[in-house]
Parts: C-alpha cells; structure tokens; sequence
C-alpha cells in the first residue's frame, strides 16, 4: 500500500513547454484532487474528481487539465507552462474524513 | 462555500512556552476543521481534527484544539513548545462529507518558529 503517489518529484520547464504531473493513489478511493502551494498563499484547489469520468473545477483551474479515466490515477496537465505556474503541486485522495496527501512536486518555469 | 483566516502568518515562541496559533472559520454547513503540519521541503501531516464529535481535540506531538461554535473558531495549542514544532502549520476546513464536503479548503498558513 503505497498511498498517493506523485511523479516527477521536481521538474523544471521553459516557457510554453508541455507537461503531465503523475498521480496514483492505490487505495481505491473515489475522491481526488489536485492542488498548488505558493507562499503566503497556502494550498490552493486547482481541480477535484469525485470518481472516473468525473472532474470539476476549483479555486484556481486556469491553464491546467485533467482527466480521470480510472479509478487509481489522476494526471495534471500543463498545456502551455507560464511562470506564474512556478509551485509545488500537492495531489491527494480521500475516504470519509481523512484527506492522503502526496509528497509533491516542485515545478518551475523559467 | 467554507473558508479559514489563520491569523499572524509568523508566530515566534521561546522553547517551553505555550504555543496558541490561531484559527477562524466560515461555513454555511456544519463545518469539519483540520490542522496540518509541514516541515521544510516536506509533504502534509494531519495533527488533528473536528468532525463534530468532542469539541476539544486532542492530536498529535501533544498539540490539541478545540471548537467553538460561537467564535467561529478552531484554535491549536501546545502546552510547552519544543525546538522539533518550527514547522508551517496549515488549518483547513470542509464541509459534511454526505453534504458534498468535496473541497478542502485551507488557510494561508502560520510559520511558528521556537527559540532557545
């Protein structure tokens, strides 16, 4: 049982660059989502999953795509990487009150 | 929708001292309130939460909180602080899970810093 699980652990981009951040959660949870933490901003919700097939926006989804085809993954796709999108990604699952956090990604765009 | 204020973004206490960070909460709905911790370059460790049982929590490291209905508030507060607590301590809140508690939504954070 290895929880949430994200890949790359850090990643450095050019601007307008493409990428995907990984993440699977081997605990067969319905819930998922993905979130950015900048300083003196806390985590912020960029996209939730309440299930495959099932994904809505949150507080902060420009510039970022997902999808859920299945149950254990969960990608973030950058289509076009602006600086602005410089931060350390969190994914994470839940069942009932307990929220799995990865242990992130640190991106940056140059 | 939910929301916290987490009040002082940078808390500095002497080794042995009480540590109170401070937290308060919006929510139409019965609200449950988290505490996370984040060491340096490190991921989120929950330390306690309310989800409408005991009014005072007690959690991990000796940290407890406890809910106040009528302060709106969800305060954390250790006893002695200890040099291995500086860390960045995150509060957060969502709503019921069977009331579509989907989002997590947390606070900008408190940097507590221990000092001899």
């Amino acid at each position: 049982n290895a929880g949430v699980t994200q890949t790359p652990k850090f990643q450095v981009l050019k601007t307008g660059q493409s990428m995907t951040l990984q993440c699977a959660q081997d605990m067969n949870h319905e819930y998922m989502s993905w979130y950015r933490q900048d300083p003196g901003m806390g985590l912020r919700l960029i996209h939730y999953s309440v299930g495959a097939g099932i994904t809505d926006q949150g507080e902060v989804p420009n510039g970022y795509n997902v999808s859920r085809s299945t149950t254990e993954d969960f990608p973030l796709r950058l289509l076009s990487a602006a600086p602005s999108q410089t931060s350390v990604y969190f994914c994470a699952s839940r069942r009932g009150t307990f929220w799995y956090f990865g242990a992130g990604t640190r991106l940056s765009v140059l | 929708a939910q929301s916290v204020t987490q009040l002082g973004s940078h808390v500095s206490v002497s080794e042995g001292a009480l540590v109170l960070l401070r937290c308060n909460y919006s929510s139409s709905v019965p609200p449950y309130l988290f505490w996370y911790v984040q060491y340096p370059n490190q991921g989120l460790q929950l330390l306690l939460k309310y989800t409408s049982a005991a009014t005072l929590v007690k959690g991990i490291n000796g940290f407890e909180a406890e809910f106040k209905k009528s302060e709106t508030s969800f305060h954390l507060t250790k006893p002695s602080a200890h040099m291995s607590d500086a860390a960045e301590y995150f509060c957060a809140v969502s709503g019921p899970i069977t009331g579509g508690g989907n989002k997590l939504t947390f606070g900008t954070g408190t940097q507590l810093k221990v000092e001899l």
